[in-house]
């Protein structure tokens, strides 16, 4: 099985700072690498596909980047609306998994 | 639209037997693939099962021989059968369309409790 591992796991910071988050893959994925944002009480929203495409009606501030099995969401300019909880998700093989989730944080 | 809603949920005893429903519109749940997700309370997300449009299962070891997933084509619903149900199955249990999942239900609770 793949694992996910999924780095930091709280981040605290502030609207208009630029942060990233990086997600570690066991083996290659390829670029089988989704990211999503999940606020409380919700169902999670994709934000990125495919490593790196932006899912349609997803703000330009969020990207995504891969380097191997390294794996990156960036947010350029933070939003009050963007706090919440990120996870990764790889589905390469058909047992797919996630990481294990960041919450970010006002600071 | 594509919807998806999901129904079934509710409190079980341990070893029992549950089946989930997501009832799918908008799309034709044969032509994707299709998951059940879960989420323990104050969890992250744990992939449970998926269905390819091909009709080939695969599931997460946690379920494997318990949980069966299927679908039924003429009601354009998908299904999840719960067997032998533990108290780590409590979670809410969503289905999703995709590799990446780019639509959801909004989750049914599931509480294996005596």
């Amino acid at each position: 099985d793949i694992q996910m591992t999924q780095s930091p796991s709280t981040l605290s910071a502030s609207v208009g700072d630029r942060v990233t988050i990086t997600c570690r893959a066991s083996q290659s994925i390829s670029s089988w690498l989704a990211w999503y944002q999940q606020k409380p009480g919700k169902a999670p929203k994709l934000l990125i596909y495919k490593a790196s495409s932006l899912e349609s009606g997803v703000p330009s501030r969020f990207s995504g980047s891969e380097s191997g099995t390294e794996f990156t969401l960036t947010i350029s300019s933070l939003q009050p609306d963007d706090f919440a909880t990120y996870y990764c998700q790889q589905y390469n093989s058909y047992q797919y998994s996630f990481g294990q989730g960041t919450k970010l944080e006002i600071k | 639209e594509v919807q998806l809603v999901e129904s079934g949920g509710g409190l079980i005893q341990p070893g029992g037997s549950l089946r989930l429903s997501c009832a799918a519109s908008g799309f034709t749940v044969s032509s994707y693939y299709m998951n059940w997700v879960r989420q323990a309370p104050g969890k992250g997300l744990e992939w449970v099962s998926l269905i390819s449009g091909g009709g080939n299962t695969y599931y997460a070891d946690s379920v494997k021989g318990r949980f069966t997933i299927s679908r039924d084509d003429s009601k354009n619903t998908l299904y999840l059968q719960m067997n032998s149900l533990r108290a780590e199955d409590t979670a809410v249990y969503y289905c999703a369309r995709g590799g990446a999942f780019g639509y959801w239900g909004q989750g049914t609770l599931v509480t294996v409790s005596s």
